[in-house]
């Protein structure tokens, strides 16, 4: 099946600073690809979907100045988390549609960045 | 607005049949999933059902869904320990459209 990859899978920043992290489809192309951020005790909430060429649409409540989306491609959407605070580490999952297919029945999951900021 | 309820833990014997189910809002959901989630891994998409459906089968699991209810389960027949993980139910709108996850539920599987 296709394969979104997510880099770096783990990751320990400073307080302050701000991490990319990136997903990557690699066998297809997704012209939308979603962000979430998985709390502890398991919810899974959608921080925002990122169109390639466009503006990302941010859901409720998530800061776009702090969490930063680029969609620079078909194949690539970075999520930069900025001045991190502990308060941001969780963990970062992204998914995308294949465009071709577009079939809407499965949106293919990257395995996650486990953000910890110290 | 979209919301996805379901019950966070569940435990069930080896050889038992499991029942997970969930609950959503938006009557106007199209597509509804099932993923499973292994422990420090991200999402694979178990099985998933149109709205227009009420019940579909894939190996050891059924999805059944009663949309006047808005009720949605996942049956896993003859649990095994490999099914050990999170479930999650989730939703869409549209075939393009973002999903909306529920809180997952922990299958727990009892020797």
């Amino acid at each position: 099946g296709a394969v979104v990859s997510q880099h770096p899978s783990r990751v320990i920043c400073k307080s302050g600073t701000s991490v990319k992290i990136e997903c990557r489809s690699l066998d297809f192309q997704a012209t939308t690809m979603f962000w979430y951020r998985q709390f502890p005790k398991q919810s899974l909430m959608l921080m925002a979907t990122s169109n390639e060429g466009s503006k990302a649409t941010y859901e409720q409540g998530v800061e776009k100045d702090k969490f930063l989306i680029n969609h620079a491609s078909l194949t690539l959407s970075t999520l930069t988390v900025t001045s991190a605070h502990p308060e941001d580490s969780s963990f970062y999952i992204c998914s995308a549609r294949d465009r071709v297919t577009g079939f809407g029945t499965e949106a293919f999951f990257g395995q996650g960045t486990r953000l910890t900021v110290v | 607005g979209e919301d996805v309820e379901q019950s966070l833990f569940l435990s069930v014997r080896e050889g038992d049949s499991s029942v997970i189910n969930c609950t959503y809002t938006d009557s106007s959901s199209t597509y509804l999933y099932w993923y499973k989630q292994e422990p420090g891994a991200g999402l694979q998409l178990l099985t998933y059902i149109f709205s227009n459906m009420d019940m579909k089968q894939d190996q050891r699991l059924t999805v059944l869904l009663n949309k006047k209810d808005k009720h949605l389960s996942l049956r896993i027949a003859d649990t095994q320990t490999g099914d050990s993980a999170i479930y999650f139910c989730a939703e869409s709108l549209n075939r393009d459209d973002k999903i909306i996850f529920g809180k997952g539920t922990r299958l727990h599987i009892l020797p």
